[in-house]
């Protein structure tokens, strides 16, 4: 248990809606990275967010949102969904926004399918 | 930009052989060098690191050395067992473009006994 927490663990929903994913990083930790694995683009980062603010974006959609609230916990907000999102998101912390020499603690992960 | 390239697999082995898996990347500053496994259903676990040139990651067997001339990584292990049936992502963190993690794609290993 790395001690990420993500809800819900299955989403499946339909083209056209919105969805939140949510996120809890260790306790402690004051950056989160948001991460999307699907089959035919592999492992790529999304957004990452630093007590609060936004440090960094990756390839994330316009459609795609995220924020990060005073309790560190985050969401990511996916809007007008299209067949291609489904896809596993997760979600990892590290213990500050550098990250490099700190590890990144992954979530288990939200299996969103779009049907 | 930056990238990093792992052989195709999957990669099946019977128990106690030896185990490489092959990583190169391409990176325009001085990277920090990681292999993480992703056990079924669940999520990424780092597996080892390097921070720097020759430096040489470990844990619970897995090996793989930074080398900055063959812009490499290659993670090695003796002796498999079952139980490390997984698939295997090698990835970099760009000190100059952020600390987001870049992957190659997996690779996954089977190990029968």
């Amino acid at each position: 248990d790395s001690g990420v927490t993500q809800t819900p663990k299955h989403l499946i929903t339909a083209t056209g809606q919105r969805v939140t994913l949510r996120c809890s990083p260790r306790s402690g930790d004051l950056s989160v990275y948001w991460y999307q694995q699907s089959l035919d683009q592999g492992l790529q980062f999304l957004i990452q967010y630093y007590n609060g603010e936004e440090r960094a974006k990756g390839n994330i959609l316009e459609r795609f949102s995220a924020q990060q609230f005073p309790d560190l916990h985050s969401e990511l907000n996916l809007s007008s969904l299209e067949l291609g999102d489904s896809a596993l998101y997760f979600c990892a912390s590290s213990v500050d926004g550098t990250g490099v020499l700190h590890e990144q603690y992954f979530g288990p992960g939200t299996r969103l399918t779009v049907t | 930009g930056d990238s990093v390239t792992q052989m195709e697999g999957p990669v099946t082995l019977s128990e106690e052989a030896f185990l490489t898996i092959n990583c190169t990347y391409t990176a325009t500053g001085y990277p920090s060098l990681f292999w993480y496994v992703q056990y079924p259903g669940e999520g990424l676990q780092l597996l080892l690191k390097a921070t720097k040139a020759d430096d040489k990651g470990s844990n619970k067997g897995f090996e793989a050395t930074y080398r900055k001339e063959t812009t490499s990584f290659h993670l090695e292990k003796g002796s498999v067992q079952v139980s490390d049936s997984a698939v295997y992502f090698c990835a970099l963190s760009d000190h100059q473009a952020g600390t987001a993690l870049i992957f190659g794609k997996g690779t996954t290993l089977s190990v029968s006994s």
